[in-house]
């Protein structure tokens, strides 16, 4: 069974500054998918980023990036530059090719202090 | 505008009077899905739905019903509404053009079962 886990429940950030989140997964396919959700107070869950495990290069969308480590199966999400608006619930999520299934981790809570 | 619609948004009810939260998307897609969110525990499957009346169980099935009648609509069922059901629920969408499409997500109804 796919697990995923975010092993920090909350961050901080200073405006401006540079944050990392950390997810671990567990898959035992080699076809995979890995997304990271944001979720602010609004509750909306948000596509941030998708990362497909066959390709090497870490996807990037604008000041999100990720360093996918697929032999440690790691894949942590960078926000750059950081604004009050990235204040979010953010969750990793993984799902098995051939599946629809989405497995979710806990969640990691993001403050922005200004 | 793409959309996936639930309703009601917010339902704050009694234990045992029968409850119905609607789903509907409007983007034609197979896949749909329903998810509960707790704190400290993330998201988790309730029931999905490969297509029109074909439908599975996910991690936590039990005290729900859905139906798929429709392709646009995914509705979740509560028969018997207990203390333990109070979450915040969301309803998903996607695709199956392929594996890894993300899910569209509605913004979610807040259950309190008193």
């Amino acid at each position: 069974a796919q697990t995923v886990t975010q092993s920090q429940p909350e961050m901080s950030v200073q405006e401006a500054e540079t944050v990392t989140l950390s997810c671990t997964y567990d898959t035992s396919e080699s076809d995979y998918y890995l997304f990271w959700y944001k979720q602010p107070p609004s509750r909306q869950m948000i596509l941030v980023i998708r990362q497909e495990a066959y390709k090497q290069q870490n996807a990037t969308e604008n000041r999100f990036s990720v360093n996918f480590q697929k032999a440690a199966k790691s894949f942590s999400l960078k926000i750059s530059d950081s604004q009050l608006g990235d204040a979010a619930m953010y969750f990793c999520a993984c799902i098995q090719g051939g599946s629809e299934k989405l497995v979710f981790g806990k969640g990691t809570k993001l403050t922005v202090n200004p | 505008e793409a959309q996936v619609t639930q309703n009601p948004r917010y339902l704050i009810t009694v234990t045992g009077k029968k409850l119905t939260v609607t789903c509907s998307q409007n983007m034609n897609h197979e896949y749909m899905s329903w998810y509960r969110q707790d704190p400290g525990l993330g998201l988790r499957q309730i029931y999905y739905s490969m297509n029109v009346e074909v439908t599975d169980k996910g991690d936590v099935p039990e005290g729900y019903k859905v139906s798929r009648k429709e392709k646009r609509n995914f509705p979740l069922i509560l028969e018997s509404p207990s203390p333990n059901q109070t979450s915040l629920y969301f309803c998903a969408s996607s695709p199956l053009q392929g594996a890894g499409q993300p899910q569209h997500f509605g913004d979610g109804t807040r259950l309190s079962i008193l």
